[in-house]
């Protein structure tokens, strides 16, 4: 079982580089989510998706795009890297049954570096 | 979405209960209250969630008060490896924009 899937493990960029970062879960969860997490600090929400062809923006969305064509995947596209986006990056996914949003299943995060 | 207010930092000895307090005056009636633990360099992991009342598992366990403003995280005799950041959240059906806060880190000494 290996829950959530993420790669790769560590990346430096130039500045204006781009790339993805790759997230893939097993676990048939309809709810797929990326957060950021700069030292010290909490995890704010990038973008998340409710299901394969829906997506929508968190709280800082800026300089990313996702797209979820599958249930499984759900990867983060960064266009024109800057220093600002150098962060630990965590892919996130979660199951809900009628009411309740079962607690998320974290992958073990892509650490970043913009220079 | 709530509001959660807890200690930035807590010390506790080993094989002593710790008890991690969060407040969240404005939750709602459909809102559930979750509990996550990040250990460094590794992305949170769920401990428990609760509704109302008192939950236990494995881990831990949860207090609710009647009111549900607060809930009370206990880790029963903690040792240097649940040294960690814990996080509380409160959050309702639907809720796919969980903010996580800075948490508590609380660090477990010899």
């Amino acid at each position: 079982n290996a829950g959530v899937t993420q790669t790769p493990k560590f990346r430096i960029l130039k500045i204006g580089q781009s790339m993805t970062l790759q997230c893939t879960q097993d676990m048939n969860h309809n709810y797929m989510y990326w957060y950021r997490q700069d030292p010290g600090m909490g995890l704010k929400l990038i973008y998340y998706s409710v299901g394969a062809g829906i997506t929508d923006k968190g709280e800082v969305p800026n300089g990313y795009n996702v797209s979820r064509s599958t249930t499984e995947d759900f990867p983060l596209r960064l266009e024109l890297a800057a220093p600002s986006q150098t962060s630990v990056y965590f892919c996130a996914s979660s199951s809900q049954t009628g009411k309740l949003n079962y607690g998320y299943t974290f992958g073990s995060g892509t650490r970043l570096t913009v220079v | 979405l709530a509001k959660t207010t807890q200690p930035i930092s807590m010390d506790s000895y080993e094989g002593q209960e710790v008890n991690i307090t969060c407040s969240h005056n404005n939750i709602a009636t459909n809102d559930y209250i979750t509990w996550y633990q990040q250990f460094p360099s590794q992305g949170p992991r769920f401990i428990i969630q609760g509704y109302k009342t008192k939950v236990t598992n494995e881990v831990a366990s949860l207090f609710i008060p009647a009111d549900r403003k607060s809930s009370t995280l206990s880790l029963p005799r903690v040792s240097l490896s649940d040294t960690a950041v814990y996080y509380c959240l409160v959050g309702g059906a639907g809720s796919y924009q969980l903010t996580f806060g800075k948490g508590t880190k609380l660090s477990v000494i010899p």
